[in-house]
């Protein structure tokens, strides 16, 4: 089955810097990766998507790049603000049995 | 997500009760999931269903079943024979299954005593 992985575990940085989170994955029949931001307490909130015909997809402060030849896929952000502070998951999956795996997470802290 | 709705928000049962998490979505998603959330784990698949009166198992199902017999309801059981079932269970549903964003339900947290 599809294996996820998400590097690093956790990432501190400082206000108005950017952050990337990287993750791998196994199967090369996923087509769709989807990225997810946890606050504590709360529920997953998609934040961005990519699927497998597209390399590069933004939406304001946040990209998400994939690259199908090396199975990983990144997410960028910019110009970090702290209520960007939460657990990220990242997560693949195809169309062919609607599972999606998830990573493990990684807590972004973003400093005053 | 709004749509999605979880109930209870905490639930607490004695070991060796089992405990029905409900979880019910008016978007008339077709798929539904559920998934088991601890500490450091991420979100693993316990189960889902692609239509109504069919669900597989996803990878961590034992100890736990599942029925789909309305299309906007999807609701887990959490049997005695799961060994360590206090986590936050999460639900989530999707337009067309495998291919469209999966949206969650606010999360019910199962402590058992």
């Amino acid at each position: 089955g599809e294996n996820v992985e998400q590097h690093p575990s956790t990432l501190s940085v400082q206000e108005g810097d950017s952050a990337v989170i990287k993750c791998t994955y196994s199967d090369s029949a996923s087509n769709y990766f989807p990225w997810y931001k946890q606050e504590l307490g709360k529920r997953p909130q998609l934040i961005i998507d990519i699927r497998s015909n597209v390399g590069e997809k933004k939406d304001q402060r946040i990209a998400v790049t994939l690259n199908k030849t090396a199975k990983h896929f990144s997410l960028h952000i910019t110009e970090t603000q702290p209520e960007d502070s939460a657990v990220y998951f990242c997560a693949a999956g195809s169309g062919a049995n609607s599972k999606l795996t998830f990573g493990k997470g990684i807590t972004l802290s973003v400093r005053p | 997500d709004g749509g999605i709705t979880q109930s209870p928000k905490y639930l607490f049962r004695k070991e060796g009760q089992n405990v029905t998490l409900s979880c019910e979505q008016n978007l008339n998603h077709d798929a539904m999931y559920w998934y088991r959330q601890d500490p450091g784990q991420g979100l693993r698949l316990i189960y889902y269903s692609q239509i109504v009166n069919d669900f597989q198992k996803g990878d961590i199902a034992e100890g736990y079943s599942v029925s789909r017999e309305k299309k906007e309801s999807f609701p887990l059981t959490v049997t005695s024979a799961q060994k360590n079932p206090t986590a936050f269970y999460l639900c989530a549903s999707s337009g067309l299954a495998g291919r469209d964003t999966q949206y969650f339900g606010p999360g019910t947290r199962l402590t058992v005593l």
